[in-house]
């Protein structure tokens, strides 16, 4: 019920092109959905986050879509460039009942070809 | 410092060491979070503050690891008799409160020979 199922493990997109990230959860009880884009030693830092009561968040290249239902959620970089070769992360947490534990996805290893 | 800083940035422990590794969050964030990065592993819950209180431990691996924030800023995390198990990066976050934006600092590597 705490599992955050994340695919691809890695992706290959030629520079110019769509990156698209999927996400699976299982508890309805989440309410909060970020992204975040990790390069070699750093930390994660946060990309783009969403919440249940919309579908489709969109903050310049980088577009969030929510399927509530499904329980679904994917991240799509536009105009992928190769500054953009990172892992990403998506997450999802609950933020109203005081717990604030949040389940990272086991990550996808994006290269954008040049 | 504009960050959420960890110290030391790598650790190397023989394996039953006891190792303490800190992390200093953004001032005045009310949470501050642990997690466990293994190897191509996304990062692992550990704990969880809320200022000085340790609201949920329930990620801690075993007894040999413990967590304080005693005056509600800078955190310690400690593993008792280090194994080789316990061989990861450890991650510090900290948010203005809850679970909302958190900001990681750039984590401790351990490695446990």
């Amino acid at each position: 019920q705490q599992q955050v199922k994340q695919s691809p493990q890695s992706l290959i997109v030629q520079k110019g092109g769509i990156s698209i990230i999927n996400c699976a959860y299982e508890n309805t009880a989440f309410d909060y959905f970020p992204w975040y884009q990790q390069f070699p030693g750093k930390g994660p830092a946060l990309l783009i986050a969403i919440r249940p009561d919309v579908s489709e968040k969109k903050e310049g290249r980088f577009t969030i879509s929510f399927n509530k239902s499904a329980k679904q959620f994917s991240l799509h970089i536009m105009d992928s460039q190769p500054g953009d070769s990172a892992t990403y992360f998506c997450a999802a947490s609950k933020t109203n009942t005081g717990g604030f534990k949040t389940i990272f996805g086991a990550g996808t290893r994006l290269f954008v070809k040049a | 410092g504009a960050g959420v800083s960890q110290s030391p940035r790598y650790k190397v422990a023989k394996r039953g060491q006891d190792v303490a590794l800190r992390c200093d969050p953004i001032s005045g964030h009310v949470s501050l979070f642990w997690y466990q990065q293994a190897l191509g592993q996304g990062p692992e819950f550990l704990t969880y503050f809320q200022n000085e209180a340790q609201l949920d431990k329930s990620g801690l691996p075993s007894d040999r690891f413990f967590a304080e924030r005693p005056e509600g800023s800078v955190s310690t995390l400690k593993i008792q008799r280090t194994q080789q198990e316990d061989s990861a990066v450890y991650l510090c976050a900290s948010a203005i409160f809850g679970a909302d934006t958190q900001y990681f600092g750039p984590g401790t590597r351990l490695t446990v020979l």
